[in-house]
């Protein structure tokens, strides 16, 4: 079966240092890959996604990057953070396949608060 | 994507059915509807999905009206572990795109 692994789960960070989130994802091969926020009290939104090794699509401008070296490893970025990128970080996965209705499954997200 | 309409919160005693409404009423012919649920502090779990038809798996039941403005998420039997805020998510089949998350529907099941 299916996993997805995130970490770290809570992270705490000064304004303007680095960050780096990852994912990976086990039991499938060559997955769509994706980087919501979901920002306190509000829904998620979707930061990128990827279709493959090296393509990122990003959906929003803004302070974060993200890459994907390997086919089931997906890294969420920033070099400098600021008080607004605090939230809730998710990655998820859906097949890649002809039937594109395929669902997205979410890992157990990344608590970041900026301080 | 179509927009969706979802009551703000709903009760249900355990051990009976939750049947929670979804309004999609702009849905387009390719829109697939979607259920995910979100337990306090987790990531949304998938539910089940449709296109038109009825749907069943071990986790719920979905039912779309003919006209597909609208459908219901059942859960037959619930029970506290069931407590969370349920969405309903209307989507455009194509790859990789996203899913809009709105407010949802927190169901609290109570002994």
């Amino acid at each position: 079966s299916q996993t997805i692994h995130q970490w770290p789960a809570t992270l705490v960070q000064p304004v303007g240092s680095p960050l780096s989130l990852e994912c990976t994802v086990e039991g499938t091969s060559n997955p769509n890959l994706y980087w919501y926020r979901q920002a306190a009290g509000r829904g998620l939104q979707l930061l990128f996604y990827s279709v493959g090794i090296g393509q990122i699509s990003s959906e929003v401008p803004q302070n974060l990057s993200a890459s994907r070296p390997q086919d089931r490893q997906f890294i969420l970025s920033s070099k400098k953070l600021l008080l607004s990128d605090s939230g809730f970080y998710l990655c998820a996965w859906s097949v890649l396949s002809g039937l594109s209705n395929q669902p997205q499954h979410f890992g157990d997200g990344t608590r970041l608060s900026i301080l | 994507d179509a927009k969706t309409t979802q009551p703000t919160s709903m009760d249900c005693a355990e051990g009976r059915a939750a049947n929670l409404p979804c309004n999609h009423s702009t849905i387009s012919g390719n829109e697939y509807v979607y259920w995910y649920r979100q337990i306090h502090s987790q990531g949304p779990q998938y539910i089940i999905h449709g296109l038109k038809n009825n749907e069943t798996n071990e986790m719920a039941s979905l039912i779309i009206t003919e006209d597909r403005k609208s459908s219901t998420l059942i859960l037959p039997h619930a029970t506290l572990r069931d407590t969370a805020v349920y969405y309903c998510i209307v989507r455009v089949a194509g790859t990789a795109s996203k899913l809009t998350f709105g407010t949802g529907t927190r169901l609290q099941v109570t002994l």
